[in-house]
């Protein structure tokens, strides 16, 4: 079974700092590129950051870039967030999920989410 | 531009039909996929590369593209169907995706 479990998030004041974690089990790690895509409280889905299998690659919305920034470990199946300079418009539900290679291209698989609070 | 437009809201009858536009000048060229997200959970894909649906997702949900509208038409809608549901493109590079605003779908 695919799991994808976020963790890190909480309550940070504007200005500060925050790194995400995604633990990913059950899945070919190497063979997707993952990707962080977060919801504001009753709004909708927003595009974060993507990073390719071997890390060479990472893209970013255009509210985060020189914000934040995505890494991964290939041995430890994990991905990162960090997101400094936080601002009020960034609390939400931040998602990981993963696109496979050379498959549906779709966002397959979703973590369940972890809440970034930004508030002073 | 990257920008996409849903209908904020779509009511319908159970058993009756739903259609969901999403409109922008990218769509046209590029791949298009549609989620759906029940309260409280993540979103999960209903249609990849804008007509294909996924292994388990039921018949009703198909999709449709013509020029830069593309459509996901639930047909026969059932109570379960209540979500929200949202378009998804990509550039051509894969490194720029964006999501539509969603559309909130309810089944009177």
């Amino acid at each position: 079974e695919v799991q994808l479990v976020e963790s890190g998030g909480g309550l940070v004041q504007p200005g500060g700092s925050l790194r995400l974690s995604c633990a990913a089990s059950g899945l070919p790690f190497t063979s997707f590129s993952m990707h962080w895509v977060r919801q504001p409280p009753g709004k909708g889905l927003e595009w974060v950051s993507r990073i390719n299998s071997d890390s060479t690659t990472t893209n970013y919305g255009d509210s985060v870039r020189g914000r934040f920034a995505i890494s991964r470990d290939n041995a430890k199946n994990m991905v990162y967030l960090q997101m400094n300079s936080l601002r009020a418009e960034d609390t939400g539900v931040y998602y990981c999920a993963g696109i496979r290679y050379y498959d549906t291209q779709a966002f397959d698989y979703w973590g369940q989410g972890t809440l970034v609070t930004v508030s002073s | 531009s990257y920008e996409l437009k849903q209908p904020p809201s779509v009511s319908v009858s159970p058993g009756q039909t739903a259609r969901i536009t999403c409109s922008g000048d990218a769509l046209a060229r590029q791949r298009n996929f549609w989620y759906q997200q029940r309260p409280g959970q993540a979103p999960t894909v209903v249609i990849y590369q804008d007509t294909e649906r996924p292994s388990g997702v039921p018949e009703r949900f198909s999709g449709s593209t013509s020029g830069t509208t593309v459509t996901l038409t639930i047909s026969g809608v059932q109570a379960e169907d209540e979500a929200d549901y949202y378009c998804q493109t990509v550039n051509s590079g894969n490194t720029y995706y964006v999501f539509g605003p969603g559309t909130k779908v309810t089944v009177l």
